[in-house]
């Protein structure tokens, strides 16, 4: 069974751009979240989707958006981006939500120049 | 406000030394306990969990885990470390909020093995 995929794996923006990250779960899960990884910050809940609804949000400002497709794909968009969104995004898919398993893609590192 | 404490940001033991990576929460109800390792560059692995029941887990790579109730607390555990679990490891608990889940991750203990 594959794993989590996410695309692409490395990123280079300038400010004021925006982006559109990629994640493709484990065949058969519906529910994907995403995380934003930074030194200071550490790992930070962004969402969660599941069945293409988004069920919880963290605390992040509305620039950072999501969506979730038919096939369980999911994308995260950042607009207007700024310096300290350089992160590593992890996205992570789980058949039924985050209280069961989840299983990691290898994240995307954006880095906002 | 939920959160999640790690308090030792990194630990060093010697290679066949016993392991104990501490983890404290603050929530009202019981959440469901993770322990993940994330090797540099990768994403995370998930170590083991726990939802309910029996108190002591078992995870893979040799790790268990202890749920204590009375000190909201979720230590990780490993006998005889190996070079090869250097990394660093998360705690996390995921609470239901409000008709779904999220997830709250502690800082991270960067695990440093000697030989």
């Amino acid at each position: 069974k594959a794993g989590v995929t996410q695309t692409p794996r490395y990123l280079i923006k300038t400010r004021g751009q925006q982006v559109t990250l990629s994640c493709s779960p484990i065949s058969g899960h519906r529910s994907v979240s995403w995380y934003q990884q930074t030194p200071g910050q550490g790992l930070q809940f962004l969402f969660e989707y599941f069945s293409e609804t988004q069920r919880n949000k963290g605390n992040f400002p509305g620039r950072f958006s999501g969506r979730q497709f038919s096939n369980s794909r999911s994308e995260m968009n950042v607009s207007t981006l700024e310096l300290g969104d350089s992160a590593l995004y992890l996205c992570a898919s789980s058949s039924q939500g985050l209280h069961t398993e989840a299983f990691f893609g290898q994240g995307t590192r954006l880095t906002v120049v | 406000a939920q959160s999640v404490t790690q308090p030792d940001i990194h630990i060093t033991v010697s290679e066949g030394a016993s392991l104990e990576l501490r983890c404290n929460y603050s929530y009202g109800a019981t959440p469901y306990l993770f322990w993940y390792v994330q090797s540099p560059g990768q994403g995370l692995q998930l170590l083991l969990k726990y939802f309910s029941g029996d108190t002591l887990v078992q995870g893979i790579k040799g790790f268990e885990a202890e749920f204590k109730r009375s000190q909201s607390s979720f230590n990780l555990r490993k006998p005889s470390v190996h070079w090869s679990d250097a990394a660093e490891y998360f705690c996390a608990v995921v609470i239901d909020n409000t008709g779904g889940f999220k997830t709250i991750f502690g800082a991270g203990t960067r695990l440093f093995v000697k030989a």
